[in-house]
């Protein structure tokens, strides 16, 4: 079945560093979601990334959709302490079968 | 945030009871989703429903059944809960268009731990 990997698994970084997290899928995608979990929250919808080469911006983070749409980035640009939490990608292949396949997250720390 | 209740939110039983665990939406959106989410793994999907009466499986659905006879209540049952089932249950809606997915709204997640 489809499979959606996520790297890297953690990332521990110094309050003002970017931050990257990379998703690639085993299938092409029609479109991709982002979300954010917080500790002990639940996860939260960023956004959806739809067109071959889409980017898009949502103030620090920005994020990209590959021109085969088998892979997508998000990045963050000078990180902040509110931006601890696992970061997750999902997959949506198209038809009638609403189910998304989420890659494993990765987890974000900010060292303040 | 979305209208999502998941019910209990902290369980601990024993191996081999059974478990329900209930997820009620306000949102009146078609698709709810249940999945298990335990730590190397991310959210893996369990079973979903697609309309009252209308269900299928996810990845990881050994073990668990689930019903949906109103649109607002979704239930997954572990018919006898197992060690390895200890886990944060999440519950999720979407009211996806005719073309494109829609995203997931999430429930406050349940923790269960079996004994």
């Amino acid at each position: 079945g489809q499979q959606v990997m996520q790297i890297p698994q953690y990332q521990h970084v110094q309050e003002g560093e970017d931050f990257t997290t990379y998703c690639n899928s085993s299938t092409t995608l029609s479109n991709i979601q982002w979300y954010k979990q917080r500790p002990g929250g639940h996860p939260v919808f960023l956004i959806q990334l739809v067109k071959s080469g889409e980017v898009k911006k949502q103030k620090r983070l920005t994020f990209q959709f590959g021109e085969a749409k088998k892979n997508s980035s998000l990045h963050i640009t000078a990180t902040q302490t509110t931006d601890v939490g696992t970061y997750f990608c999902a997959g949506w292949s198209g038809g009638s079968n609403y189910k998304l396949t989420f890659g494993k997250g990765t987890l974000l720390t900010v060292n303040p | 945030d979305a209208g999502i209740t998941q019910s209990p939110r902290h369980k601990v039983t024993e191996t081999g009871t059974p478990v329900t665990l209930r997820c009620h939406q306000t949102e009146n959106h078609r698709y709810m989703y249940w999945y298990r989410q335990d730590p190397g793994h991310g959210l893996r999907l369990i079973h979903y429903s697609y309309g009252v009466k209308d269900t299928d499986k996810g990845e990881v659905s050994d073990g668990y059944s689930v019903s949906r006879s109103k649109t607002e209540d979704f239930l997954l049952t572990l018919e006898s809960a197992t060690s390895s089932q200890t886990s944060v249950y999440f519950c999720a809606i979407s009211d996806p268009g005719q073309q494109i997915n829609q995203p997931q709204h999430f429930g406050d997640g349940t923790r269960l731990s079996i004994l």
